[in-house]
């Protein structure tokens, strides 16, 4: 997971504020994963994007919550108006193709970044 | 009907004996399942993924998947007290290119 590259790792956002984190995928992959992490609790799904489109944010709240992955530069969530209850660990992960059997794929996960809601 | 179920645990084992993890899944068409090791506060990192019925074996670990009862398990062998973490259970869902995962079960090796 060493490739995959998030930023920051760890954000302190008042109420009401914006928190922004973003992911560079290791190089070759064009597929990004967002999971979300309350603490004791295991990975939830958010979105999965390729180079320029959002292909199943099926897991991503549906207000405050947006996710990009432009041609240029890394993917981003941004979360608006932070609340108490968006205080997680969110990781991302990157693979080259669709995980699976077909392709023999699988995700790597970034370090995460910690967001904290004060 | 949770899509990935894991026993929360904590499940504790001697040092040196065999931890047996178990998973169960919902959708039957599922054909890729992953097993991931996390740490406490850091990232998931992947121990196995296993496509077909039956054994794969890698190094001290082997994963276990039996597909008409929906049912894949990891055995960790010789166990250490490295090995005390988080382990999470994820499945590729038909139709799907996202990977659905389990709570995790906790494992603790004790000396």
């Amino acid at each position: 997971n060493a490739g995959v590259m998030q930023n920051p790792r760890h954000l302190v956002r008042r109420r009401g504020q914006e928190a922004r984190l973003r992911c560079s995928p290791m190089k070759g992959h064009s597929h990004v994963y967002w999971y979300r992490q309350l603490p004791e609790e295991g990975l939830k799904f958010m979105v999965y994007l390729q180079k320029e489109n959002i292909i199943d944010e099926s897991g991503m709240p549906k207000e405050r919550f947006s996710a990009e992955f432009p041609k240029e530069g890394p993917s981003i969530l941004r979360i608006q108006q932070v609340v108490r209850g968006d205080s997680a660990a969110y990781f991302c992960a990157s693979s080259p193709s669709p995980p699976g059997r077909a392709t023999g794929n699988t995700i790597y996960f970034g370090e995460g970044s910690w967001l904290t809601v004060v | 009907q949770k899509e990935v179920e894991q026993n929360s645990g904590p499940l504790s084992v001697p040092e040196g004996a065999i931890a047996s993890l178990n998973c169960t899944y919902s959708d039957r068409g599922s054909q890729s399942f992953f097993w991931y090791r996390q740490y406490s506060g850091k990232s998931p990192e992947l121990i196995m993924s296993i496509y077909s019925n039956g054994d794969k074996e890698d190094g001290r670990f082997t994963a276990q998947l039996n597909k008409a009862s929906q049912y894949v398990s990891l055995l960790i062998r010789d166990s250490q007290p490295s090995d005390s973490a988080t382990y999470l259970c994820a499945v590729n869902l038909v139709g799907a290119s996202k990977i659905i995962f389990g709570s995790g079960t906790r494992l603790s090796i004790r000396p």
